[in-house]
C-alpha cells in the first residue's frame, strides 16, 4: 500500500543528543514536510522541500535540520542547540499540483529527551 | 498578522446530536480552506476542503463545510454524531500562487468528546 512510514514511533534521547527521526513515502510525491505537534498549539511547519536537494525553513527551524537527497526520503535531524525538543513530530506529502491540496501524513514520532 | 482560530478547545456532544465546530481566518485573500481529523497518536487524514465554487463542500464520513467570507469562518458540521467521531479536528489554510508546496497553517485544534 501507498503510504509515509515514520520511524521510530516513539524515541527517548538524553539532553545534548542529536536525533534523526526517519521519513519515507512511495506515493511519488514532490514536496515534503516536516510538522512538530505541541499540545494546545497545532501544527507548526518546521521544514519542507518541493524538490530533491531543495529545502526550505518553516516557521520553527531553529535547531533542526534536513536533508532531501531521495524523492522518497526525508530525514529530520533535532540537534542539541533545539532548546525544547520534546514533542510529536509529523512528516506529510503532497503531490506537485495543488490543486489537490491535500498533505498525506504518517503516524507521527514522539521523542522525549530526557 | 495571517492567522487561524478554532476559538473552542474541547467540546462534548451526545451521540446522535449534531455538531458544529468553529474556524475563523485572518488573511489578505480567501485561502484555500481545509479540515483535517487527528485520532489520538497518528497522523492527520483530511476530511474535506474548498478552493473556490461552491461554498457547501461535502466531505468524507458525513461531514460538511460552508465557507462563509463575510464571516472569515469555514465550519464544519455534521447532522449526527456517532462515537467513533471522538477525535481531534483541525482546521488549515494556505495561500494560493505560493509555489508548489502547500504550506499549511493550522489552527490549535478542537477535541471532540462524544458521550454515549
Amino acid at each position: 500500500d501507498g503510504g509515509i512510514t515514520q520511524s521510530p514511533k516513539y524515541l527517548f534521547r538524553k539532553e545534548g543528543q542529536n536525533v534523526t527521526l526517519s521519513c519515507e513515502q512511495n506515493l511519488n510525491h514532490d514536496a515534503m514536510y516536516w510538522y512538530r505537534q505541541d499540545p494546545g498549539q497545532g501544527l507548526r511547519l518546521i521544514y519542507y522541500s518541493q524538490i530533491v536537494n531543495d529545502f526550505q525553513k518553516g516557521d520553527i527551524a531553529e535547531g533542526y535540520s534536513v536533508s532531501r537527497e531521495k524523492k522518497e526520503s526525508f530525514p529530520l535531524t533535532v540537534t542539541s542547540a533545539q532548546k525544547n525538543p520534546t514533542a510529536f513530530y509529523l512528516c506529510a506529502s503532497s503531490p506537485r499540483d495543488r490543486a489537490t491540496g491535500e498533505l498525506f501524513f504518517g503516524e507521527g514520532s514522539r521523542l522525549t529527551v530526557l | 498578522a495571517q492567522s487561524v482560530t478554532q476559538p473552542d478547545i474541547h467540546i462534548t456532544v451526545s451521540e446522535g446530536a449534531s455538531l458544529e465546530l468553529r474556524c475563523n481566518y485572518s488573511y489578505g485573500a480567501t485561502p484555500y480552506l481545509f479540515w483535517y481529523v487527528q485520532s489520538p497518536g497518528q497522523g492527520l487524514q483530511l476530511l474535506l476542503k474548498y478552493f473556490s465554487g461552491d461554498t457547501l463542500v461535502q466531505g468524507i464520513k458525513g461531514f460538511e463545510a460552508e465557507f462563509k467570507r463575510s464571516q472569515s469562518s469555514f465550519n464544519l458540521r455534521k447532522p449526527s454524531v456517532h462515537w467513533s467521531d471522538a477525535a481531534e479536528y483541525f482546521c488549515a489554510v494556505d495561500l494560493p500562487n505560493t509555489g508548489t508546496a502547500s504550506k499549511l497553517t493550522f489552527g490549535t485544534g478542537t477535541r471532540l468528546q462524544v458521550t454515549l
